[in-house]
């Protein structure tokens, strides 16, 4: 059972755009989030996370919103980039070790 | 090295046949995922080594499945009797503690004929 979702698996948007990627959870439990990058043949890379507690937090272009009542989060990019082209993968986290990752949604930013 | 260094990069096999793949972490990296992922799905956790405790190895899939990991050194995952579904891409991940933003290593291709 998918505990966490990513249901666009692809998304293209124009370079200069906002990029919104969309993840959505079902655990309540989950107090941690992350989003890691991952280009063709190179394992993840992470990019940004975010603690319960907060509802946003903000890296340069990369901003990641948290709404626990909606058991949602979105990662922000803002101003898209070619170079951001990449699988985005969003994780959470309980207490426990596992991080439950989502299935992944394609970036292309059209230059 | 300054990042996750996994071998081999690709690996074929015959079905039946075990095999086992490796993780250099990051110096000092105390703790240590093993993921995989399978084609058109997302990262299934495996198991996780923190220091000297006991790992969490309530991610594998049989008992054809295990790992190992002295203290906070190199981890061997090994399959053995490898099936088809046993074909994914097998990730390594560090980081400094629990909760930090994990290295991930350019993966294991495996693929089971």
């Amino acid at each position: 059972d998918q505990q966490v979702k990513q249901n666009s698996p692809s998304l293209s948007v124009q370079e200069g755009r906002i990029s919104i990627l969309n993840c959505d959870y079902t655990n309540s439990m989950f107090d941690y989030f992350l989003w890691y990058k991952k280009y063709p043949a190179e394992g993840p890379t992470f990019l940004i996370s975010i603690s319960s507690i907060k509802d946003k937090n903000e890296d340069g272009r990369f901003t990641v919103f948290l709404n626990k009542s909606a058991k949602h989060l979105s990662l922000h990019i803002v101003p898209s980039q070619p170079g951001d082209s990449a699988v985005y993968f969003c994780a959470a986290s309980d207490t426990g070790n596992q991080f439950y990752f989502g299935t992944g949604t394609s970036l292309t930013v059209i230059p | 090295g300054a990042g996750v260094s996994q071998s081999p990069s690709n690996k074929v096999t015959e079905k039946g046949k075990d095999v086992e793949l490796r993780c250099d972490p990051i110096s000092g990296h105390t703790a240590l995922y093993w993921y995989r992922q399978r084609l058109g799905q997302g990262l299934e956790f495996l198991i996780y080594f923190q220091g000297n405790s006991a790992p969490d190895k309530s991610g594998l899939p049989s008992d054809r499945f295990s790992a190992e990991r002295t203290g906070e050194s190199v981890s061997t995952l090994t399959i053995q009797r490898t099936q088809q579904e046993d074909s994914a891409v097998y990730l390594c991940a560090s980081s400094l503690r629990r909760r930090g933003g994990y290295t991930f290593g350019s993966g294991t291709r495996l693929t089971v004929v």
